[in-house]
């Protein structure tokens, strides 16, 4: 088993331009996050899902989409990369709210 | 609202010593749930431990142990006789476990280094 797996594992984009990042998951986990990390500030929770179809915003969603359109895939859109959004992305799943988190390897994503 | 601290930014210690992680919570709710992370300086995230609200019996496993304190809201981590490959940023995390919401909440991190 892969685990979770993200894609890209890193980034460059100018501000303004817009990407998305692919989260994927093979352990069939209902629940599915995003995160960014930040110097000194742990990891802040973006959007969630608690299952196929479903989103929900976490901390600090502005500026980013997402969609689970497939149980197992679960993507973070940024429309227009800001500067403030230079960050590592880590996507996470489990099978329960409560449960521990499996994450992937992180997106490094540098915004100019 | 939520809240995790870890007061101890970064940590040195010279391999074989012991060395204990604070992490002090809050949370209005009564049951809650605490986690451990570790990540390494590759980047990953590993899952160390998760513990209940009510369950304050401390736990240990191999050179680590957590011990869980509801008076003082703290779950401290200790590494006995650590090792070089101890040296990582940990993380406490704090998530409710009410039927609603999602409000997975982390520490800034500890970060710990072992010299040789």
């Amino acid at each position: 088993n892969a685990g979770v797996t993200q894609t890209p594992k890193f980034r460059v984009l100018k501000t303004g331009q817009s990407m998305t990042l692919l989260c994927a998951q093979d352990m069939n986990h209902e629940y599915m996050y995003w995160y960014r990390q930040d110097p000194g500030m742990g990891l802040r929770l973006i959007h969630y899902s608690v299952g196929e179809g479903t989103t929900a915003k976490g901390e600090v969603p502005d500026g980013y989409n997402v969609s689970r359109l497939k149980k197992q895939n679960f993507l973070l859109g940024l429309e227009s990369a800001a500067p403030s959004q230079t960050s590592v992305y880590f996507c996470a799943s489990s099978n329960g709210k409560v449960n521990e988190q499996f994450f992937g390897p992180g997106t490094r994503l540098t915004v100019l | 609202a939520q809240k995790v601290t870890q007061a101890q930014t970064e940590i040195s210690v010279v391999e074989k010593e012991d060395v204990t992680l604070d992490c002090v919570y809050e949370t209005r709710d009564t049951t809650y749930y605490l986690f451990w992370y570790k990540q390494p300086p590759s980047g990953e995230l590993v899952f160390l431990i998760r513990r209940n609200s009510f369950d304050e019996q401390n736990e240990i496993s191999g050179r680590y142990s957590w011990n869980f304190q509801k008076s003082t809201s703290s779950f401290n981590f200790t590494i006995t006789a650590s090792q070089v490959v101890d040296s990582a940023v940990y993380f406490c995390a704090l998530i409710m476990g009410d039927n609603y919401g999602q409000n997975f909440v982390f520490g800034p991190g500890t970060r710990l280094s072992v010299l040789p």
